[in-house]
């Protein structure tokens, strides 16, 4: 597709359990990021992935966070023993210049 | 750290009542100012880029302008489907030596018929 998409859109979970979620950038754009949208918050900053370059993980609220981005494209953000706090929507954004493009999220739900 | 703050916070408007939105910043040097349009349910949709003081974009109804210490969404004649959320956005380096957006929180617009 000519966008980003992320996977799933939705997703409920019980507390710690752990969870996955997808995203593949705009073919070509050689920078992804992660951010996290709670509600009344703005937009926070997880990662960042440029090229085969270590990514910068100075986001990552803590190290149940991680995350890997496979080939230089699709990349998976995981969050082990979720707690309620983690409950938000997770935004990916690729980019090939300054300009970053969002997908439309994943809105996550920890019971 | 870079800072973003966005007024007011909501703004009720009628079809046709041009009106601004205000996005004041803090940075230690612009590396580049950006305005997002988010509908609910949606990620933020990329509308302008501004990178110096008195540079200007538009875009259909909207016009971003950029001073050394805020940025302005103007909205002219604006219709019901301009109703979202507008975010404006910095970049910034992070901790780690790359670079990233801040974000301010928005200002939430309705334009009634």
């Amino acid at each position: 597709g000519a966008g980003v998409s992320q996977s799933p859109s939705n997703k409920v979970t019980e507390k710690g359990k752990d969870v996955e979620l997808r995203c593949d950038p705009i073919s070509g754009h050689t920078a992804l990021y992660w951010y996290r949208q709670s509600l009344g918050q703005g937009l926070e900053f997880l990662i960042y992935f440029q090229g085969n370059s270590a990514p910068d993980k100075s986001g990552l609220p803590s190290d149940r966070f991680s995350a890997e981005r496979t080939g230089g494209s699709v990349s998976t953000l995981t969050i082990q023993r979720t707690q309620q706090e983690d409950s938000a929507v997770y935004l990916c954004a690729s980019s090939f210049r300054s300009e970053q493009f969002f997908g439309p999220g994943t809105r996550l739900t920890v019971l | 750290e870079d800072q973003v703050t966005q007024s007011p916070e909501a703004l009720r408007l009628q079809e046709g009542e041009s009106s601004s939105l205000n996005c004041s910043y803090t940075v230690s040097g612009l590396r580049g100012l950006f305005w997002y349009r988010q509908d609910p349910g949606k990620g933020p949709e990329f509308l302008f880029t501004l990178y110096s003081a008195g540079e200007e974009k538009e875009k259909e109804r909207l016009k971003a302008t950029l001073t050394k210490k805020e940025s302005f969404l103007h909205i002219t004649a604006p219709k019901p489907e301009d109703s979202a959320t507008y975010l404006c956005a910095v970049q910034s380096p992070t901790r780690g030596g790359s670079e990233k957006l801040v974000f301010g929180k928005g200002t939430k617009l309705t334009v009634n018929p």
